[in-house]
């Protein structure tokens, strides 16, 4: 099977500006979790979409923001962009919704300046 | 809400010496663990996993980890480092149907 795909992998952003990550689950895999990763956070939980639907959502502000099409695939949004949202941003999918046994991408590195 | 500490941002190693990177959870409920491990420029990929059963998790690369109740701990172990181990390495903790918490990571060097 194929991994998780992340698209693009690298983007540079202007602050104030918004952009789209895109994520493809493993096929068959019908959950899929976002995470911001920095120096100085580490992994912090975004949110998670299963069957279309958010499950779970982290302590984000309201310009992140994410949604699941119906073949699993997922992207999120982060508007007014920030010199602090400059991170990797992996996404990870399962093949149940929670904290059960995840699968990563190789994220996504975006650069805000 | 459960937990999950790493002592120690940094563990350094000779190639072919022991390998012991700390976990302790905090947990109201018995949890299900992990362990994962991130290369430079890469995701994160699973080494192994505790749900539920035998204490004793063996995952890739040699690595194994042990679940003890008692100690609340899930520390992970090799018995002899290779330079190709040299990464981050995450233990996550989580409830079954909530989120994945991880741990701040913990960074292994490998010397020669």
């Amino acid at each position: 099977k194929a991994g998780v795909t992340q698209t693009p992998r690298y983007l540079i952003k202007t602050r104030g500006q918004q952009v789209t990550l895109s994520c493809s689950p493993i096929s068959g895999h019908r959950s899929v979790s976002w995470y911001q990763q920095t120096p100085g956070q580490g992994l912090q939980f975004l949110f998670e979409y299963f069957s279309e639907t958010q499950r779970n959502k982290g302590n984000f502000p309201g310009r992140f923001s994410g949604r699941q099409f119906s073949n699993s695939r997922s992207e999120m949004n982060v508007s007014t962009l920030e010199l602090g949202d400059s991170a990797l941003y992996l996404c990870a999918s399962s093949n149940r919704t929670g904290g059960s046994e995840q699968y990563f991408g190789p994220g996504t590195r975006l650069t805000v300046t | 809400a459960q937990s999950v500490t790493q002592l120690g941002s940094h563990v350094s190693v000779s190639e072919g010496a022991l390998v012991l990177l700390r976990c302790n959870y905090s947990s109201s409920v018995p949890p299900y663990l992990f362990w994962y491990v991130q290369y430079p420029n890469q995701g994160l990929q699973l080494l192994l996993k505790y749900t539920t059963g035998a204490t004793l998790v063996k995952g890739i690369n040699g690595f194994e980890a042990e679940f003890k109740k008692s100690e609340t701990s899930f520390h992970l172990t090799k018995p002899s480092a290779h330079m190709s181990d040299a990464a981050e390495y995450f233990c996550a903790v989580t409830l079954g149907f909530q989120k994945l918490v991880f741990g701040t990571g913990t960074r292994l060097l490998v010397s020669p």
